[in-house]
């Protein structure tokens, strides 16, 4: 198992601004995810973060947008970038070994762009 | 990405009732199928993760089944409680523990 924290668990932010979202994980792991919901839509993946390489994207999202860094085995952060009203999400970071097994989440944390 | 659907998207549920809703998934290349409950302000959490076919999975008084040739599972949770109330998320993974989620199922058990 692993036990995740992410900071902060919430923010109001105003447009044009960014928030840089941290993850710690209690033990060491390969592969970090970062994920978000937006309202009354599904948990969808923005990138996979691996540790001494660049984060790998999933289509519609781009590291101009979410800047993703991965210093080492148990943390990274998550940039959101220049906000609009649309990034109002609940972002989680996530760490998993395999398809075949669990993932572990972090609490979330819950945006607003005004 | 794969195309993942749950239904209900809500529902109420009378405390003591049982209820069930279902997930849908892509048939072909199927490696595994997760659910999980997220509480709200909370981290989700694993239920199961299912592999065969025809599996079925039991933990208290929540179940699922999988059918991976038709592509759907269902998750039941008999005899409904108040700390049931909660949103359920199916996942299936497509490739490097990627998981494509559906949009839930949130339901809502009344005292």
């Amino acid at each position: 198992s692993a036990v995740i924290s992410q900071k902060p668990s919430r923010d109001i932010c105003q447009r044009g601004t960014s928030l840089t979202i941290q993850c710690q994980v209690d033990s060491q792991v390969t592969m970090m995810f970062w994920y978000r919901q937006q309202p009354g839509q599904s948990l969808t993946l923005i990138a996979t973060a691996n540790q001494g390489s660049e984060a790998t994207y999933e289509s519609g999202f781009v590291i101009d947008k979410f800047p993703i860094s991965r210093p080492n085995l148990t943390f990274s952060t998550l940039t959101v970038s220049n906000m609009s009203p649309e990034d109002s999400s609940i972002y989680l970071c996530s760490v998993g070994p395999s398809s075949y097994n669990e993932q572990f989440f972090g609490p979330g944390t819950r945006l607003t762009v005004l | 990405i794969l195309n993942v659907e749950q239904s209900p998207q809500s529902l109420h549920v009378q405390e003591g009732d049982s209820t069930n809703f279902t997930c849908s998934f892509p048939s072909s290349n199927f490696y595994a199928l997760h659910w999980y409950r997220w509480e709200t302000a909370k981290s989700p959490e694993a239920l199961f993760v299912m592999t065969l076919n025809g599996d079925e999975k039991k933990k208290g008084r929540i179940s699922a089944t999988l059918n991976t040739k038709e592509g759907y599972s269902y998750l039941y949770i008999k005899g409904s409680q108040p700390e049931d109330s909660a949103t359920y998320l199916c996942a299936s993974p497509y490739g490097n523990n990627r998981l494509a989620f559906g949009k839930g199922n949130q339901v809502v058990v009344i005292p």
